[in-house]
């Protein structure tokens, strides 16, 4: 069974740094691509971040491009979102996904965790 | 980049079907578009998509009432013996070479 389990949420100063963790389990985690999506209280779900199966390659939205670092490690089965210059838009439910491959091009989210908290606020 | 646009809201009563709509922007109707449910105070859950071949894929539980097709530019998301579980955000989501993009969701009230 697919297991996303996010963790590291919690109360950030404007400006601070936070670390959030998914730890999979029921897959091969390096073999899939993996996604970051953010939710603001009320709002609907924007894309964040994603990284190929082996670490590659990054990808970030423009929101988050140059203060948010993802990252995984495959001996761990975790992925990571490094969240610098945090600012009061980022405050958002953090969700990890796993990208399942299209037949005909790219990925879609086949598997969603239960998401973590961030609230950013003095 | 594309962009999906979803209605705001949409309500069924129960036992009855709805059809809910995901319009792909302009040069991009030929995108594959996955549908996401969120139940109130859940996480998103995959629902499934419709394939370029058009079979579907569906997500893991999901039951047979659920189903998807298209028109142009236009995907459907149909949901027949609407129960009252079924109450839920209706996500749409399409992706493009290094991006991911997300309707603004549909809010399904079941009367």
């Amino acid at each position: 069974e697919v297991q996303l389990v996010e963790s590291g949420g919690g109360l950030v100063q404007p400006g601070g740094s936070r670390r959030l963790s998914c730890a999979v389990s029921g897959f091969t985690f390096s073999n899939y691509a993996m996604t970051w999506v953010r939710q603001a209280p009320g709002k609907g779900l924007e894309w964040v971040s994603a990284i190929s199966g082996s670490g590659s390659g990054t990808y970030y939205a423009d929101s988050v491009k140059g203060r948010f670092t993802i990252s995984r490690d495959n001996s761990k089965n975790t992925l990571y979102l490094q969240m610098n210059g945090l600012r009061a838009e980022d405050t958002a439910l953090y969700y990890c996904a796993k990208n399942l491959p299209d037949p005909y091009s790219g990925s879609y989210l086949g598997y969603w965790g239960q998401g973590t908290l961030v609230t950013v606020s003095s | 980049q594309p962009v999906l646009t979803q209605s705001s809201s949409a309500s069924a009563s129960l036992g009855s079907s709805v059809k809910l709509t995901c319009t792909l922007s302009s040069g991009h109707s030929t995108y594959i578009v996955a549908w996401h449910q969120q139940q109130p105070g859940k996480a998103p859950r995959y629902l499934m998509k419709l394939e370029g071949s058009g079979t579907y894929n569906k997500g893991s539980g999901v039951p047979g009432r659920f189903s998807v097709s298209s028109s142009g530019a236009d995907r459907y998301l149909t949901i027949s013996n609407l129960q009252s579980e079924d109450e839920a955000d209706y996500y749409c989501e399409t992706w493009d070479s290094n991006t991911r993009v997300f309707g603004g969701g549909t809010k399904l009230t079941v009367l």
